[in-house]
């Protein structure tokens, strides 16, 4: 398997656009996680989907971030408009309902809003 | 306040001695507690996971050992390899065990030196 794949792994973006990150998890699994990771707060959830349902997305920071899972074999996180605060590591993570042996990061999106 | 809390912040060893990582934790209930690794520029990959009822769990040189009632774990990597430079991050999950919170440490950074 190839694990979960993410895309870009780097994005330098200027601020005000918007930016889209792409994550592809691992065939089968049916929970699929977005974090965001920085020196000062580490890794943070951002929202978590359970067969392509949004379930708890209270970690999003604001308006400004939304995600989506249209199939069981992508899912999008957009950041419209971007800001340079939004300068972080991004990771996809996936898993299979009761086993928690399977929980799986992708390899991250680095982004840079200048 | 963060609910895991790691020590130390980093760490410099030579090749070839042994390190002990340290992590506390005040989740309570904890449905289990893992050790990851995240190399640089990559995402966090699994090296062990304990139950409550466990006390200890090997991943070759790296060795985990859990005291639920203190509510502490310890990360031994022996020999350490050039290899082993990466940061270390204890992670607790909340019940239920098929999918609960998890609550990250914010990392214990190594590097092994020839």
């Amino acid at each position: 398997d190839a694990g979960v794949i993410q895309s870009p792994r780097h994005e330098v973006t200027e601020m005000g656009q918007e930016v889209t990150l792409r994550c592809k998890p691992i065939s089968g699994h049916d929970y699929l996680f977005w974090y965001r990771q920085t020196m000062m707060r580490g890794l943070e959830l951002l929202i978590y989907f359970n067969n392509n349902v949004p379930i708890d997305d209270s970690g999003m920071p604001e308006d400004r971030f939304s995600a989506k899972m249209p199939n069981a074999s992508f899912s999008t996180l957009k950041i419209q408009p971007s800001e340079p605060r939004d300068s972080a590591v991004y990771f996809c993570a996936s898993s299979l309902l009761g086993q928690s042996y399977g929980y799986t990061f992708g390899s991250g999106t680095r982004l840079t809003v200048v | 306040k963060n609910q895991v809390e790691q020590s130390p912040q980093s760490l410099i060893i030579l090749e070839g001695k042994n390190c002990t990582l340290q992590c506390n934790y005040t989740v309570s209930p904890f449905s289990n507690l893992r050790w990851y690794k995240q190399d640089t520029g990559r995402g966090p990959v699994s090296l062990t996971i304990m139950t409550f009822s466990e006390n200890t769990k090997s991943n070759g040189r790296y060795t985990a050992t859990l005291d639920a009632d203190t509510k502490q774990s310890s990360l031994h990597i022996t020999a350490s390899q050039l290899s082993d430079s990466a940061s270390y991050i204890c992670v607790v999950s909340e019940p239920p065990d098929s999918w609960g919170k998890l609550q990250f440490g914010a990392g214990t950074q190594v590097v092994v030196t020839p």
